[in-house]
C-alpha cells in the first residue's frame, strides 16, 4: 500500500519563476491538502481539495494555487517566485468523511534564489 | 482563531530518560482534535496520536504517553525510556470543527520542540 507520494523531491528555481509540485495520495484518500514548512518553523497550511475543487485555504497570496485531478492526485503551482517561497512544502491526504489523520507525504524542498 | 504554542524549542536528554513535550492550544471551538506528530530529519511527518476534545482519558502506547487536560488547555508528550531513535522535531497540531459536515479540517501546528536523546 503505497503512502503519499511527492515530486520532485528538490528544486531550485530563479525569483520570478514560475514553479509546480506533485503530489499522488495515499491509496484510498480522496482529500489532498498542501502545506509549507520554512526552516525551523511548523508547517502552515496553504489550501484543501476535494473533488477536484479548493475547499478551504489557508493565509496565502494567489500566487499559490492548485489542482486535483479525477484520480485524486493534485498540483500545486507557484507564481512570481519570491525568495521567502523557499520552505518545504509538503502534501498530506485523508478521508473526506469523518475525522481522520493526515498523511504526509516526503515533501518537495523548494529554494529559490 | 486556532493557535498552538510549543514552549520548548530545544530538549535535550541523556537516553533512557523521560522527557515530557508541553503543548498549549486555543480554539473557540467546543468540538476539536488534537495531534502529535514526530519529524525525523528525513522530513516527513509521522502520525503519533489523535485525540479529540471529548474525551480527556489519557493514553499510552508502549513508551510513549499523552496527557489531555482541557481546564489547562494543554496535550503534553512523555517518553518515557528514551531512546537515540525518537530525536526528531515533534509537533503538535489542532483541527476544530467548523459549521461544514467535513471532518478534515486545516491542521494548525505549534513551533515544534527538537528532541536530541544523548547515547
Amino acid at each position: 500500500d503505497a503512502g503519499v507520494t511527492q515530486s520532485p523531491t528538490h528544486l531550485i528555481k530563479t525569483r520570478g519563476q514560475q514553479v509546480t509540485l506533485r503530489c499522488s495520495p495515499k491509496s484510498g484518500h480522496d482529500t489532498v491538502s498542501w502545506y509549507q514548512q520554512a526552516l525551523g518553523q511548523g508547517p502552515q497550511f496553504i489550501f484543501q481539495y476535494y473533488e477536484e475543487e479548493e475547499r478551504q485555504r489557508g493565509n496565502f497570496p494567489d500566487r499559490f494555487s492548485g489542482h486535483q485531478f479525477p484520480n485524486y492526485s493534485s498540483e500545486l503551482n507557484v507564481n512570481a517566485l519570491l525568495l521567502g517561497d523557499s520552505a518545504l512544502y509538503l502534501c498530506a491526504s485523508s478521508l473526506s468523511r469523518g475525522i481522520y489523520e493526515q498523511y504526509f507525504g516526503p515533501g518537495t524542498r523548494l529554494t529559490v534564489t | 482563531a486556532q493557535k498552538v504554542t510549543q514552549a520548548q524549542t530545544e530538549i535535550s536528554v541523556v537516553e533512557k530518560e523521560d522527557v515530557t513535550l508541553d503543548c498549549v492550544y486555543e480554539t473557540r471551538d467546543t468540538t476539536y482534535y488534537l495531534f502529535w506528530y514526530k519529524q525525523p530529519p528525513s522530513g516527513e511527518l509521522v502520525f503519533l496520536i489523535r485525540r479529540n476534545s471529548f474525551d480527556e482519558q489519557n493514553e499510552i502506547s508502549g513508551r510513549y504517553s499523552w496527557n489531555f487536560q482541557k481546564s489547562t488547555s494543554s496535550f503534553n508528550f512523555t517518553i518515557t525510556a528514551s531512546q537515540v531513535v525518537d530525536s526528531a522535531v515533534y509537533f503538535c497540531a489542532l483541527s476544530a470543527s467548523s459549521i461544514s459536515n467535513f471532518g478534515n479540517e486545516k491542521l494548525t501546528f505549534g513551533t515544534g520542540t527538537r528532541l536530541t536523546i544523548i547515547p
